[in-house]
């Protein structure tokens, strides 16, 4: 059984520049979030694909956007990168559907540094 | 609107003593409860879960936590604590109606240990 493994583990871009981090989600799992985690920070909800659909979304400006693929791995997309974008962004996977108890297996994140 | 909190920011224990680290909601119907760790620079890993039925519940490396409906609390308990406990906390709830089982994490709670 594979675990939740992100890409890159850290990159550094500039402000208005775009970035796509990527996400494999562990195995038999059919549903990713995405957080967002400032230094000293909570996990912030950022969205949640079910089945490569959006199943939820926090309170996310649309230049946040995702994508999940048959496989269920996923992407996180940010355009016009700010300042305050930088930050650990965490990657979960879980059982959604019926069953779900919202119970995350996280990956290990990737740090974004926007200069 | 549903919340969770962690109302302390550090806690500091000596190596050996004990620990409660503590949690509290705020949801119209008990949720799923969770409590997760983090090492610096890592994901988080899953060290417990209440979903129903008995209030104490055991996880991983020698944690506990109490379900406390009257308090609407659930909170961390380890007898004696170790150095490799040093890291930060966080508690987090899912709704259990909805259908979207998506997390909300509290800010967390910094372990420091000293020997």
């Amino acid at each position: 059984e594979t675990g939740v493994t992100q890409s890159p583990t850290h990159l550094i871009k500039t402000r208005g520049q775009q970035v796509t981090l990527r996400c494999s989600s562990q195995s038999g799992h059919n549903t990713v979030s995405w957080y967002q985690q400032a230094l000293g920070q909570g996990p912030q909800f950022i969205f949640q694909y079910y089945r490569e659909e959006e199943n939820g979304r926090g309170n996310f400006p649309p230049r946040f956007s995702g994508l999940q693929f048959p496989n269920y791995s996923s992407e996180l997309n940010v355009n016009a990168l700010e300042l305050d974008d930088s930050a650990l962004y965490l990657c979960a996977s879980s059982l959604g559907g019926r069953t779900g108890t919202g119970e995350l297996f996280f990956g290990e994140g990737s740090r974004l540094t926007v200069l | 609107a549903q919340s969770v909190t962690q109302p302390d920011i550090h806690i500091t224990v000596s190596e050996g003593a004990s620990l409660e680290l503590r949690c509290n909601y705020s949801y119209g119907a008990t949720p799923y409860l969770f409590w997760y760790v983090q090492s610096p620079g890592q994901g988080l890993q899953l060290l417990l879960k209440y979903f129903s039925g008995d209030t104490l519940v055991q996880g991983i490396k020698g944690f506990e936590a109490e379900f406390k409906r009257s308090q609407s609390s659930f909170n961390l308990r380890k007898p004696s604590v170790h150095w490799s406990d040093a890291a930060e906390y966080f508690c987090a709830a899912v709704p259990t109606s909805g259908g979207s089982y998506i997390p909300t994490f509290g800010r967390g709670t910094s372990l420091i240990v000293h020997p």
